[in-house]
């Protein structure tokens, strides 16, 4: 079935940028997305990108699809210590109707 | 507000004592979803509904039951629960289960079961 990986920690200093990488095994994905879970709550959704699109931009959030290599990323500019948190790679394609999730990474960011 | 709603937020059970976890959502999605989470495995599906009276098997069905009667609400059920279920829980919802606007998740429920 499909599967999505991401690497399980990150750490960097506050003002670097973070990049988090995901690769995904799905090649007919429609949408891709990046969630962020604070401590004690829910996934909320950060961002997303659709198929078709190499590159989003969003303030200090940018994603990068390379769909040939199946390999998304998410960089945070000027990480602050308000983004340490999990942040979940997803994607989901028509055929399967629903989302399948990475297992999450967390950053850590050290004033 | 737009959201999910589970409840309760906190449960300490005893093991083989039959409960429920319930689920709300008030965005008329079509598709809501169980997970759970625990340490070092991420997210696994539990089971989901893409529609009313519309369910199916997730990754890890074994020991759970749920119910979709009407479109807000999908309940998740324990059965006879044991303490390997003891996890962190959360309810999601979607307008189609897939689409730009992804899933909204409730707060999580945390269930310990001794």
């Amino acid at each position: 079935g499909e599967d999505v990986e991401q690497s399980l920690f990150l750490s960097v200093r506050e003002g670097d940028s973070s990049v988090i990488n995901c690769t995904y095994t799905d090649s007919s994905s429609t949408y891709l997305y990046w969630y962020k879970q604070e401590p004690g709550a829910g996934l909320q959704l950060l961002t997303y990108i659709f198929s078709n699109m190499d590159m989003k931009q969003d303030q200090r959030l940018t994603v990068l699809l390379n769909k040939k290599d199946k390999h998304l990323s998410l960089r945070i500019a000027d990480t602050q210590t308000g983004d340490s948190a999990i942040y979940f790679c997803a994607e989901s394609s028509t055929n399967a109707g629903k989302s399948t999730f990475g297992d999450g990474t967390t950053l850590t960011v050290k004033p | 507000e737009a959201q999910v709603t589970q409840n309760p937020r906190y449960l300490i059970t005893v093991t083989g004592k039959k409960l429920t976890v319930t689920c709300s959502q008030n965005m008329n999605h079509e598709y809501m979803s169980w997970y759970r989470q625990d340490p070092g495995l991420g997210l696994r599906q539990i089971y989901y509904s893409m529609n009313v009276e519309v369910t199916d098997k997730g990754d890890v069905p074994e020991g759970y039951k749920v119910s979709r009667k009407e479109k807000r609400n999908f309940p998740l059920i324990l059965e006879s629960p044991s303490p390997n279920q003891t996890s962190l829980y959360f309810c999601a919802s979607s307008l189609q289960g897939t689409g730009r606007n992804g899933y909204t998740f409730g707060s999580g429920t945390r269930l310990t079961v001794v």
